[in-house]
């Protein structure tokens, strides 16, 4: 069971959007910790999609936003095209833990 | 270009010791923080340990708390995890992580190494 919680797939047909959640408590998201997010393609290493609730490093499309609020965080992607089929996870800081915490993750299928 | 290459993984018997390598190459790597992060096979991410950017602060997650020790060679560029006493459970893939700032706690993992397979099995 991961500290932070996603939902384990969400699909959607290429043009929409899609969100995926990442639902923490007061220990790490809602403690003010900022959330990253990571795509993970097939076979791949993970990769920084978005860092620091809603900013996305160089080269990331601006398709994919991230925003937060309360214990909870979100990624959209919009555009969905079929390259973007992938795991997605999210990842915070958790003060009772003292450690570092990822999402389970979720997989991303484009119809 | 910037890059973090693993290796030192493998086969190794329950019980056994086995130890990892990250080397560094095209940023400066004494002054960044470093992690590790594992993924079991058709699991999620699991972060491991992390050391400061001079080594002197290392942190462990409970599941490797006792048996794995991180540490670095900033005169090689070289990122270390020592894992003894290895289990069945240790199985996965081993990623090290750089840490994209100098604030550690809250800072994104920028930069991920290709991952090196550990498998514990008799």
């Amino acid at each position: 069971q991961s500290v932070l919680t996603q939902p384990p797939s969400v699909s959607g047909a290429p043009g929409q959007r899609v969100t995926i959640s990442c639902t923490g408590s007061s220990s790490n998201i809602g403690a003010g910790y900022d959330v990253h997010w990571y795509q993970q393609l097939p076979g791949t290493a993970p990769k920084l999609l978005i860092y620091g609730n809603n900013n996305r490093p160089s080269g990331v499309p601006d398709r994919f936003s991230g925003s937060k609020s309360g214990t909870s965080a979100s990624l959209a992607i919009t555009g969905l095209q079929a390259e973007d089929e992938a795991d997605y996870y999210c990842q915070s800081y958790d003060s009772s833990l003292s450690g570092w915490v990822f999402g389970g993750g979720t997989k991303l299928t484009v119809l | 270009q910037v890059q973090l290459v693993e290796s030192g993984g493998g086969v190794v018997q329950p019980g056994r010791s086995l130890r990892l390598s990250c080397a560094a190459s095209g940023f400066t790597f004494s002054t960044y923080s470093m992690h590790w992060v594992r993924q079991a096979p058709g699991k999620g991410l699991e972060w491991v340990a992390v050391i400061s950017y001079d080594g002197s602060n290392k942190y462990y997650a409970d599941s490797v708390k006792g048996r794995f020790t991180i540490s670095r060679d900033n005169s090689k560029n070289t990122l270390y995890l020592q894992m003894n006493s290895l289990r069945a459970e240790d199985t996965a893939v081993y990623y090290c992580a750089r840490v994209a700032g100098i604030v550690v706690v809250t800072d994104a993992f920028d930069i991920w190494g290709q991952g090196t397979m550990v498998t514990v099995s008799s």
